[in-house]
This record gives C-alpha cells, structure tokens and sequence, in this order.
C-alpha cells in the first residue's frame, strides 16, 4: 500500500541549529511531494513541493528539501531554526500516485519544539 | 484575501445528534476535500469533491455525509452515526481537476468537534 513515513515524533532543537525532518514515501514511481506546517489550532500551511527537475527545492521561511529518488526521501531543512518555527511538519504525497483522485496522503507529522 | 473559512472554530455535539461544519472558499477553486485530523495520525480523508453537484468518498466517510451545491461551499454534517466524532476537521481545496495538475491543497483553520 502507498504510505508515507515520519520516523521522528517529536525532536527538540536549540534556536539557531540546523533542523532536519525526515520524510520516506512508498510508491512505485515519483510522486508530487510536499511539506506543509501547522501551528496549534490552525490550518495548514504550504511550505514547498516538488514536482520534478531540481531535486532540492527552496520554500517560503527559510526551508528547503531535497528529493532523493534512491532513497524514496524528501527531508525537510533549515539551516538555523527560530523560535517561531515551533509547530507540527506533515509530509504529504499527492498526485497522480495517491489513489487516483487527488488526494493527499498525509505522515503522521513531527512536533518540533524550539530550545531558546 | 483570498481564502477558505471555516466556521465554527469550536463545536458541540450532545449524544444522538447531527452537527454541521461550513466550509466556504473564495479561490474560485474547483476541487473542495474534508480531512479529519486525530493526534499522531496525521489527516484522513473523509469526503472530496471535484465539480459542483459531485462528491466521492473518501477513506473513512462512515457516519459523514456532504453536499455541494454551491462551487464556494462545501459543509460536512457528523451524524449520530459517527460515533468518535471528537476530532479536529479540516477544509481543504484545489485549483484544478486533472489528474496529473501539481497545484497544491489550500487548507482552512479547522474546526474542533467535541463531544458534550
């Protein structure tokens, strides 16, 4: 069955250390890739995706990805995390590798919390 | 501001009945999803809807049901017959239909279904 996986439920970082959030999909072929953010109580937010071409992708808040095919992976980056990034990170997959009618597939996210 | 809201933020069902969620978006988008987000589970799919006056389910749309009549409005009722209803549900939506569109899911703030 198609998943994706977050193997970290929660990390602890110190502000201004670089954070890497771990995200394996399992699919037969390359899916569309996203991560989005969520603050308590709130919706989520698009932070970047990736379609094709340029394996390392830039988003919005300093975060970047990379899409690394051998590994079935896109981990999520920041070279130096702020307080405000305190929040949970979802992985997603979408189409046309989740099912056939644009649904997303979700992990089960990481809660990041952020040492001053 | 183009955006999705949904309303209430905060619901209450007593035993045996119906609640209604609102989901409006003014994206002019076509594609509207309910996602149900349960701690360290990330979000499932309840109902899609890809056109006006269509809907499909989605993975786990027992005790659920949905209308779309209007292209901006999208609500969710809980019946009597979801009997975990406590969650917290968001409205999502697309812009575009084809399988193979990259565009991304816009979320709303959600809306935290309790039990009285």
């Amino acid at each position: 069955a198609q998943s994706v996986t977050q193997p970290d439920i929660h990390i602890t970082v110190s502000e201004g250390a670089s954070l890497e959030l771990r995200c394996n999909y399992s699919y037969g072929a390359t899916p569309y890739l996203f991560w989005y953010v969520q603050s308590p109580g709130q919706g989520l937010q698009l932070l970047l995706k990736y379609f094709s071409g340029d394996t390392l992708v830039q988003g919005i808040k300093g975060f970047e990805a990379e899409f690394k095919r051998s590994q079935s992976s896109f981990n999520l980056r920041k070279p130096s995390v702020h307080w405000s990034d305190a929040a949970e990170y979802f992985c997603a997959v979408g189409p046309p590798f989740s099912g056939g009618y644009n649904k997303l597939i979700f992990g089960a996210g990481t809660r990041l919390a952020v040492h001053p | 501001d183009g955006g999705i809201t949904q309303s209430p933020k905060y619901l209450f069902r007593k035993e045996g009945q119906n609640v209604t969620l609102s989901c409006e978006q003014n994206l002019n988008h076509d594609a509207m999803y309910w996602y149900r987000q349960d701690p360290g589970q990330g979000l499932r799919l309840i109902y899609y809807s890809q056109i006006v006056n269509d809907f499909q389910k989605g993975d786990i749309a027992e005790g659920y049901s949905v209308s779309r009549e209007k292209k901006e409005s999208f609500p969710l009722t809980v019946t009597s017959a979801q009997k975990n209803p406590t969650a917290f549900y968001l409205c999502a939506s697309r812009n575009g239909t084809g399988v193979r569109s990259n565009q991304p899911q816009h979320f709303g703030d959600g809306t935290r279904l309790s039990i009285l």
